[in-house]
Order: C-alpha cells, then structure tokens, then sequence
C-alpha cells in the first residue's frame, strides 16, 4: 500500500466544473506538495503547504493535519488544466519527498 | 521554465553502452536530486545530494552511479542497463533550510530525460 493515496486516478470534466483531487497520506509529513505534470513530462510545483489553505489563481489547496488529508480544487477548469497532478509528502528533516500515483486530469470544451 | 535543465531530452541506448545524465539548476538551491517515472508508478526517489554530499540513495542498483561535482551540476552514469530501466528521468533541486534541515522548500524539477534501453 503506497504511503500517499490519491483520488480519483482519472478525471473527465466539461470545461467551465468545478474539480476536486483528494489526497490521503499516512506518514508524518512536514509539509504537502501539489505537482502538476503536463503531457512530455514537464512538472510544476503547484503547492507546497503545512497547514490550513493556499490560493493562486483558480488552484485552491488546501490541508487538514488531524485528518492526513488534502484538497486540490481547480475553480473554473480549463482544457488547459488538462495534466496528472501529483501529491507527494515530504518528512520533517528529510528531503525525501513520497509520491502518489498521480490523478489524470481531462477538461473536455 | 523552471530553472532546472536536464540533457538530453531524449537517449536510447544499448545494454552494452556507457552514457550520462546532465543536469543544471540556475537557482543557487543546495540540494539536489534525482527521480525515476517509469509508467503507471510513483516517482521514485533515486539519489539526493544536499551541499554536495549524498545523503540517501535508496538501494538503487549500482549500474547508476550519480556524480555532483558542485551545487549546480548533478549528473547520472550509466552503465550496462537492462530494458526495465526504460523511464523518464527527472532531475530537481530545492533549498534546504539550514541549520537545522528541517522541512523540504519547493522541488523544482526539470523536464526530464526519456530513457530508452533496446
């Protein structure tokens, strides 16, 4: 069982819905990252967060601590916004970070 | 673009071949690492070099052997392959907080490299 899960693993949306990708993760972490990884490999930092909630843009993320849970919400999505997103976990005094499986993200227009 | 470039996008290569992995970061991060995708699975951490120094390695099979000769430049030695060890490659950096190391800044990665063992 891999330490960091994410939900849905493939998402299909019309263009204009609101998204939601769930992390679940349960190791101790230090800190949540949100990775974006777009078709050819390229990956984005999107977040990294260790409590409450980050906004940029249309991404919302957000956290709870007591739950080992994590929200990636996408306002307004975009065929642009078509990529995997990543959650991964990284270790207080570590540099490692865990990963999930990633969730396929499609915005159909 | 996110200050971490890697050469070359793309290698295939033989099993009998020698190669090596380049990457740069322009970001004055002290530390620095190395992942391999292959498909359908996590990220897995290979290597990670912070001040220059290894610090974890995960059991990686020796056939890959990383070199950091100073903070901006890591690289990746290839030797005698097998084809499993097809993957994308992908490089990152971050800057660790010092001293006492705790927690993990951002890890920006570069694009990667598709490796392919015929």
């Amino acid at each position: 069982k891999n330490e960091v899960e994410q939900s849905p693993q493939n998402l299909t949306a019309q263009e204009g819905e609101f998204i939601t990708i769930n992390c679940s993760y349960s190791v101790g972490i230090s800190a949540l990252h949100w990775l974006q990884q777009h078709p050819g490999g390229g990956i984005v930092s999107l977040f990294m967060l260790s409590s409450g909630k980050k906004k940029h843009g249309r991404l919302i993320a957000t956290i709870n601590i007591q739950e080992k849970h994590s929200s990636l919400h996408i306002t307004a999505s975009h065929p642009r916004d078509s990529a995997v997103y990543i959650c991964a976990a990284s270790n207080f005094g570590n540099e490692k970070l865990t990963f999930g499986t990633g969730t396929r993200l499609t915005i159909i227009p | 673009e996110t200050g971490v470039t890697q050469t070359p996008r793309h290698l295939v290569m033989g099993m009998t071949n020698k190669k090596s992995l380049k990457c740069e970061q322009h970001l004055g991060h002290n530390a620095m690492y190395w992942y391999k995708q292959s498909a359908k699975k996590p990220l897995e951490l290979m290597f990670v070099y912070s001040l220059e120094e290894r610090v974890e390695n995960n059991s990686v099979p020796s056939r890959f052997s990383p070199e950091c000769p100073n903070s901006s430049h890591l690289f990746l030695h290839l030797h005698t392959l097998q084809p499993e060890d097809s993957a994308l490659y992908l490089c990152a950096s971050s800057q660790v907080v010092l001293p006492s190391g705790d927690g993990t800044d951002t890890q920006y990665f570069g694009p990667g490299t598709r490796l392919t063992v015929l």
